[in-house]
């Protein structure tokens, strides 16, 4: 059972670079998610995606766009990478939009910026 | 404005010691609310939930503790065992909108043998 799968795991850009981070989910999920987490810090929602062609803004969505391209993939892309978006990057998927059902996470893709 | 946070940033403890987790969180409108376990180099991985209509839900080992009128809550860990060490976050809900998680900073926890 794979889950969230995340690729790739590490990636190292120069400023101004762009960059796609993948993420796939095996469980027939309808909501999706991308969160970055930064040391010390809890992880924070950049994008969300309710269900299969919908996508919204999430608490730190400025310098990302998403592509909820299937129920299965959904897509974090970075167009001109700055410093400051070095983090960890999460997915996670939910089997339901309304109702308390918890969501699992990918083991992350690692991303440096230089 | 609204957060969740948690009292300690690392816990120590003995192996075979319960050890509690705490985490405080201030929006009241919070329906739901969820402990995740994240060791290093992984993603969170769901613990144990509790809706904010009951007080307490026990799971293997876990139990979570909720209290409304000081909007606390806590998560017992029974007989820690080394590999409960990690960081533990608690997360809260308000439904709809599509349930958007908000994360506490995190609770690092060590199993001393």
């Amino acid at each position: 059972n794979a889950g969230v799968t995340q690729t790739p795991k590490f990636q190292v850009l120069k400023t101004g670079q762009s960059m796609t981070l993948q993420c796939a989910q095996d469980m027939n999920h309808n909501s999706m998610y991308w969160y970055r987490q930064d040391p010390g810090m809890g992880l924070r929602l950049i994008y969300y995606s309710a269900s299969e062609g919908t996508t919204d803004k999430g608490e730190v969505p400025n310098g990302y766009n998403v592509s909820r391209l299937n129920k299965r993939e959904f897509s974090l892309r970075l167009e001109s990478a700055a410093p400051s978006q070095t983090s960890v990057y999460f997915c996670a998927s939910r089997d339901r939009v309304v109702g308390n059902q918890p969501q699992h996470f990918g083991d992350g893709t690692r991303l440096s910026i230089l | 404005g609204e957060s969740v946070g948690l009292h300690l940033p690392t816990l120590s403890v003995q192996e075979g010691d319960n050890s509690i987790i705490n985490c405080a969180y201030s929006n009241s409108a919070s329906d739901y609310f969820i402990w995740y376990k994240q060791e290093s180099g992984k993603g969170p991985q769901f613990i144990i939930d509790i809706r904010s209509n009951m007080d307490k839900r026990q799971g293997q080992r876990v139990t979570v503790l909720l209290n409304k009128t000081v909007k606390h809550l806590s998560l017992q860990i029974a007989a820690t065992q080394p590999g409960d060490s990690a960081v533990y976050f608690c997360a809260e809900i308000i439904t709809g909108g599509g349930n958007k998680l908000t994360f506490g900073t995190g609770t690092q926890l060590k199993v001393e043998l």
